[in-house]
C-alpha cells in the first residue's frame, strides 16, 4: 500500500530563515511526486512534479528535490506570505488516484 | 481562480439528513475527482468520473455516491449523515483519464453535521 508521511508536522520560522520539510513516501512504482500548497479554508494548489530521483524543480523561493525514498522542500528566505500548509502526494504507475501525505504547516513570522 | 467550480461553499445539517455537493470543471476538463479532507485524516480519495463514467474508487462510503452528467459537471451525495461527515470536500479536475501531473482544485465544500 502506498503511504506518504511528512515532517515536521509544524514549523515555525523568522522572515528569512531557511528550512527543509520533509516527504518521506513508500510506492510501488513511484510514477510522479507532487508538492501542493494550501491555504486555510481553501483548495490545494500545484506546485511541482518530480518524475525521478536527482530531479530539482525550483519556483520564486522554493526548491523541491527527489531522492528514492523521500522528497525535501526547501524554503530560502520565506516571507510571511509563504505560510501555508505543504502538502505532498505520490502517484503510482497505474496512474490513477494520488495518496496524500498529512501536510507540513509552515508559518512564516515578520 | 482556480476554474473548478464547487457549491455551496458552506453547508450546515443535521444527522440523518442527505446532501448534495456540485462541481463544474475546469474547462476541457473530462476528469472529476472528488476528496474528503478532515483534521485527523488528511485528504482521502473518494472517486474518480471520467466522461461520465466511474473510474476509479477510494475510501468512499456505501451512504456515499456520485455521478457525473453529459454537460460533465458532477454531483457528490451524502445520505444518513453522521458528525464524521463533517469535513471539507474538495473536487479536481484534470483532462485525461489518467492524469499524469497535477490536479486543479476548486475551493471545495465545507460540511458541517450538528
Amino acid at each position: 500500500e502506498d503511504q506518504v508521511t511528512q515532517s515536521p508536522e509544524a514549523l515555525r520560522l523568522q522572515e528569512g530563515e531557511s528550512s527543509s520539510l520533509n516527504c518521506s513516501y513508500t510506492v510501488s512504482g513511484l510514477r510522479g511526486l507532487f508538492w501542493y500548497r494550501q491555504d486555510p479554508g481553501k483548495g490545494p494548489e500545484f506546485l511541482f512534479t518530480l518524475y525521478s530521483a536527482g530531479e530539482e524543480k525550483e519556483k520564486e523561493r522554493l526548491k523541491a528535490t527527489l531522492t528514492k525514498k523521500e522528497s525535501f522542500l526547501h524554503i530560502t528566505a520565506p516571507k510571511p506570505e509563504d505560510s501555508a500548509t505543504y502538502l505532498c502526494a505520490v502517484q503510482d504507475n497505474y496512474g490513477q488516484n494520488f495518496v496524500f501525505g498529512p501536510g507540513t504547516r509552515l508559518s512564516v513570522l515578520p | 481562480d482556480s476554474g473548478v467550480t464547487q457549491t455551496p461553499k458552506h453547508l450546515i445539517t443535521a444527522t440523518g439528513q442527505r446532501v448534495t455537493l456540485r462541481c463544474s470543471p475546469r474547462s476541457g476538463d473530462l476528469s472529476v475527482y472528488w476528496y474528503q479532507q478532515s483534521l485527523d485524516q488528511g485528504l482521502q480519495f473518494l472517486i474518480q468520473y471520467y466522461n461520465g463514467e466511474e473510474r476509479a474508487k477510494g475510501n468512499i462510503l456505501e451512504r456515499f455516491s456520485a455521478q457525473q452528467f453529459p454537460d460533465l459537471h458532477s454531483e457528490l451525495n451524502l445520505s444518513s449523515l453522521e458528525l464524521g461527515d463533517s469535513a471539507l470536500y474538495f473536487c479536481a479536475s484534470s483532462v485525461g483519464d489518467k492524469t499524469w501531473g497535477g490536479y486543479t482544485f476548486g475551493s471545495g465544500t465545507r460540511l458541517t453535521v450538528v
